[in-house]
């Protein structure tokens, strides 16, 4: 069964910190792998996708890394402001001849705390 | 370029009511699709619509209907509400298959089935 499951549920961290947070996927055939940046009574907003032969990629603060053998994915922030407060939800495209199969993360809160 | 909006942002029905939530956006995408979301879970897709005139049924589609008249308008219709509805709802777009493209998402509707 496709699935994507993120770690942890929610995280608290202090302003200033760093912290990584983890998307696993068991999807077949993989395309690409989205995260997206979802405030408190907001939609999503995407932050960065990456194709399968993509290690890394950044935007700004956020850092996301990619093992696709192991079908790992990570988001890093850095240096975390109070804006970064938001769920973050990690989506696994498939490598199908259809319009919509995206595999949704149930994404992680992130709570920034001064 | 307001992007994505959707009406009304709250919602309050009783079970067996019938409502439409509107979506419109003015960037002339192609693909428009309805999500839900839940507590703890992914969005799930609803229904989506690859142009005007064209519509398709998403992962759950049981007592929601859409039309596409116009590029720019995407509405969702509940038939007969029920407290299994009761979620945010999402609306996004994008310039062609969301399996690359990015969606961008409108603010949401809170909608309460009582």
């Amino acid at each position: 069964k496709n699935q994507v499951e993120q770690s942890p549920q929610s995280l608290i961290i202090l302003e200033g910190k760093n912290c990584t947070l983890q998307c696993n996927y068991t999807v077949s055939p993989f395309s690409n792998l989205r995260w997206y940046k979802q405030d408190t009574g907001r939609g999503p907003v995407s932050l960065t996708i990456m194709t399968f032969s993509e290690n890394t990629k950044s935007n700004g603060r956020y850092t996301a890394t990619l093992d696709a053998d192991t079908k790992q994915s990570s988001l890093h922030i850095t240096a975390s402001q109070l804006s970064d407060s938001a769920s973050y939800i990690c989506v696994v495209s498939l490598a199908m001849d259809s319009n919509y199969q995206l595999i949704w993360g149930a994404g992680t809160k992130l709570i920034i705390k001064p | 370029n307001a992007g994505v909006t959707q009406t009304p942002k709250f919602q309050v029905l009783k079970t067996g009511q019938s409502m439409t939530l509107q979506c419109a956006q003015d960037m002339n995408h192609e693909y428009m699709s309805w999500y839900r979301q839940d507590p703890g879970m992914g969005l799930r897709l609803i229904h989506y619509s690859v142009g005007a005139g064209i519509t398709d049924q998403g992962e759950v589609p049981n007592g929601y209907n859409v039309s596409r008249s116009t590029t720019e308008d995407f509405p969702l219709r509940l038939l007969s509400a029920a407290p299994s509805q009761t979620s945010v709802y999402f609306c996004a777009s994008s310039t062609d298959s969301w399996s690359y493209n990015e969606q961008f998402f409108g603010p949401g509707t809170r909608l309460t089935v009582l």
